[in-house]
């Protein structure tokens, strides 16, 4: 199993300002994902950070909104940036275990933006 | 484009009663499907695996099915108590290099 943090719990933002989110894993993985949760609706994945290699986004997310450094096998940042209220919603890290197949997730952090 | 549906959004019942959540899928052909609990505040567990091969997983009171031909997946919560209070959330893995596609959770609430 893995066991993943995230800083900060939770953060309420101004608009325009840019919140960087931290996940630290307490082994080494080849990737990490990011995650936002939007209330009331599904996951839905952001981002896949590989170590050494720039993030693989998902269709409807951007480098310059959503920028992620991957600096090793432990730990990655997802940076919101230019923040509006549409992105209030709950941002998760999480490893994959290749078995048994399942995905382990860091407790969230609950951003809002006023 | 693979989708996943849970439904009811929501449900409270009495605690001891026996459940069921229900999780639909449009693509049949699936690798696994999952299903997650998740609590305010603490992320996300994995509860049950289901390989496509299989028909059911169980695990304490809980017990997954798997129907691939229906598109179907049911949790079956025995003797619900009011600790199972939380989000359930269903996800399928298309293939094993796939991303998981989420169901937007069953939130159940389990009254003393």
């Amino acid at each position: 199993s893995a066991v993943i943090s995230q800083k900060p719990s939770r953060d309420i933002c101004q608009r325009g300002t840019s919140l960087t989110i931290q996940c630290q894993v307490d082994s080494q993985v080849t990737m990490m994902f990011w995650y936002r949760q939007q209330p009331g609706q599904s996951l839905t994945l952001i981002a896949t950070a590989n170590q050494g290699s720039e993030a693989t986004y998902e269709s409807g997310f951007v480098i310059d909104k959503f920028p992620i450094s991957r600096p090793n096998l432990t730990f990655s940042t997802l940076t919101v940036s230019n923040m509006s209220p549409e992105d209030s919603s709950i941002y998760l890290c999480s490893v994959r275990s290749e078995s048994p197949d399942t995905q382990y997730f860091g407790p969230g952090t609950r951003l809002t933006v006023l | 484009k693979q989708e996943v549906t849970q439904i009811p959004a929501a449900l409270s019942v009495p605690e001891g009663e026996n459940l069921v959540l229900n999780c639909s899928f449009t693509d049949s052909a699936i690798y696994n499907l999952q299903w997650f609990r998740q609590d305010p505040g603490k992320g996300l567990t994995s509860l049950l695996l289901i390989q496509s091969s299989q028909r059911e997983q169980t695990s304490g009171r809980l017990n997954a099915s798997l129907d691939k031909s229906s598109g179907r997946s049911t949790l079956y919560i025995a003797a619900s108590q009011p600790g199972d209070s939380a989000t359930y959330l269903c996800a399928v893995r298309g293939d094993s290099n796939y991303q998981l596609i989420w169901g937007a959770g069953t939130k159940l609430i389990i009254k003393p």
